[in-house]
């Protein structure tokens, strides 16, 4: 079975543009995150998902920032306009529903903005 | 608030030798423990969880409630198990979001 892919792996676009990153969790998982590592620092939960509804988004670090999850398979990830403090890679990861706790990460999309 | 506090950012051990890795938390309650690891070239993957008790490709971790800390031990390192290490933690119950610390990378000397 495919564990959870992201696309693109690698995006390189100008400050002021626009990127939407894409996840596609484990078939079945409901839960679906995204994180963050920043050069240099760690990985920062961003938000999360149950299905189509955003159950936690305290991590989302400003209004740029916009994350859907239609009809609760994928998830996009916009940043719209990006600054150049937005450069890092972007995880996604997913998990079951169920008393497991374990989350499956996707590669990440590295995203640098210049 | 909860954070995650890994020491050492690259730890370098020879082959055969014991490795420790180091983790200390702070979190209100009684949290999730996790060790994440990133092979070169793959993705993050979970390694061990305390809750299991499990010794993972010969890791263990024991939780010190005490001193708050969940050192990741192998007595004996290999060289495949050079990786970056990821110490993380969650809340209990329901679906957590995790906070992980900044990670060691460990190098293991042929």
């Amino acid at each position: 079975e495919a564990g959870v892919t992201q696309f693109p792996s690698h995006s390189v676009i100008e400050k002021g543009q626009t990127v939407t990153l894409r996840c596609d969790p484990i078939s079945g998982h409901d839960n679906l995150y995204w994180y963050r590592r920043v050069m240099g620092k760690e990985i920062k939960f961003l938000l999360h998902f149950v299905k189509e509804s955003k159950q936690d988004e305290s991590g989302m670090p400003n209004n740029r920032f916009l994350a859907e999850r239609t009809g609760g398979t994928y998830s996009t990830l916009k940043v719209q306009p990006a600054e150049l403090e937005d450069s890092g890679v972007y995880f996604c990861a997913s998990s079951p529903t169920g008393p497991s706790y374990e989350q499956y990460f996707g590669p990440g999309t590295r995203l640098t903005v210049t | 608030a909860q954070r995650v506090t890994q020491p050492e950012k690259l730890l370098s051990v020879f082959k055969g030798a014991p490795v420790e890795l180091k983790c200390n938390y702070s979190y209100s309650g009684s949290p999730e423990l996790f060790w994440y690891v990133q092979y070169s070239r793959q993705r993050l993957q979970l390694l061990l969880r305390h809750i299991s008790r499990e010794s993972i490709k010969g890791f263990t971790a024991d939780l010190n409630k005490g001193e708050t800390s969940f050192h990741l031990k192998k007595p004996f390192a290999q060289e495949e198990d050079s990786a970056m290490y990821y110490c993380a933690l969650s809340g209990r119950g329901g679906y957590q979001k995790v906070t992980f610390g900044t990670g060691t990378k460990l190098q293991v000397i042929p």
